[in-house]
């Protein structure tokens, strides 16, 4: 079963204008981290931000993350079309079975040239 | 250095055959992940090993699906019996260590599985 689920399902932005993805999920957690994957195939790790963290960055990425609400957020600033992919979170449990990683439905981003 | 690595990279099959799939992780990496991942879904945990031995393999759907790595290196899972429902990416992913939860995961390209 899949614990995270992102919002919106489909995202479909200009070339230049900032996309926000949101992940929401359900239990206690060590980490939550995002990846990106294109075509169906394999996923590429783009941020990991901790339980004990709210705000993480790098380069074009931003990740908040709020463990009262149980959710956390991606922003991709300045977007490209290179950017256009597939987005999932993925969280890690602070309990036993704490190596997996349980994914959300993910968003399809599209970024128009 | 090279990434993870899967093989084959598509491999079309009819109901009823056996099939494995390859999975070659990062050199060091004592962890090794398998997931599944079917159309329009995130992946699913299937498998874990850490060093030779299955940690945790209480994502297996069923009896059919069996993974073995042996010198806890190279991952190979093995479907019996092939069915439909069983096409999908199956995907392997490695890192440093699994028990802290805190080692980043790295995948692999995948393998697309279809059941004719």
């Amino acid at each position: 079963s899949q614990q995270g689920e992102e919002d919106p399902q489909a995202l479909s932005i200009q070339e230049g204008e900032n996309a926000t993805m949101n992940c929401s999920y359900k239990t206690s957690i060590n980490n939550l981290q995002w990846y990106r994957q294109n075509s169906g195939r394999g996923l590429v790790h783009l941020i990991l931000i901790r339980s004990n963290e709210r705000e993480k960055h790098s380069g074009r990425l931003r990740v908040t993350l709020d463990t009262s609400k149980k959710s956390s957020s991606l922003l991709i600033t300045a977007s490209r079309a290179a950017d256009t992919a597939s987005y999932f979170c993925a969280t890690q449990y602070s309990g036993a079975g704490s190596y997996q990683l349980t994914f959300g439905k993910g968003t399809k981003l599209s970024v128009i040239p | 250095g090279a990434g993870v690595s899967q093989t084959p990279s598509n491999k079309v099959t009819e109901k009823g055959k056996y099939v494995e799939l390859r999975c070659d992780p990062i050199s060091g990496h004592t962890a090794l992940y398998w997931y599944r991942q079917s159309l329009g879904q995130g992946p699913e945990f299937l498998i874990y090993f850490q060093g030779t031995g299955a940690a945790d393999d209480s994502g297996l759907p069923n009896d059919r699906f069996f993974a073995v790595r042996p010198e806890g290196s190279v991952s190979t899972l093995k479907i019996q019996r092939t069915e439909r429902g069983d096409s999908a990416v199956y995907l392997c992913a490695s890192s440093l260590s699994g028990a802290s939860g805190r080692s980043e995961q790295f995948f692999g390209p995948g393998t697309r599985l279809t059941v004719l």
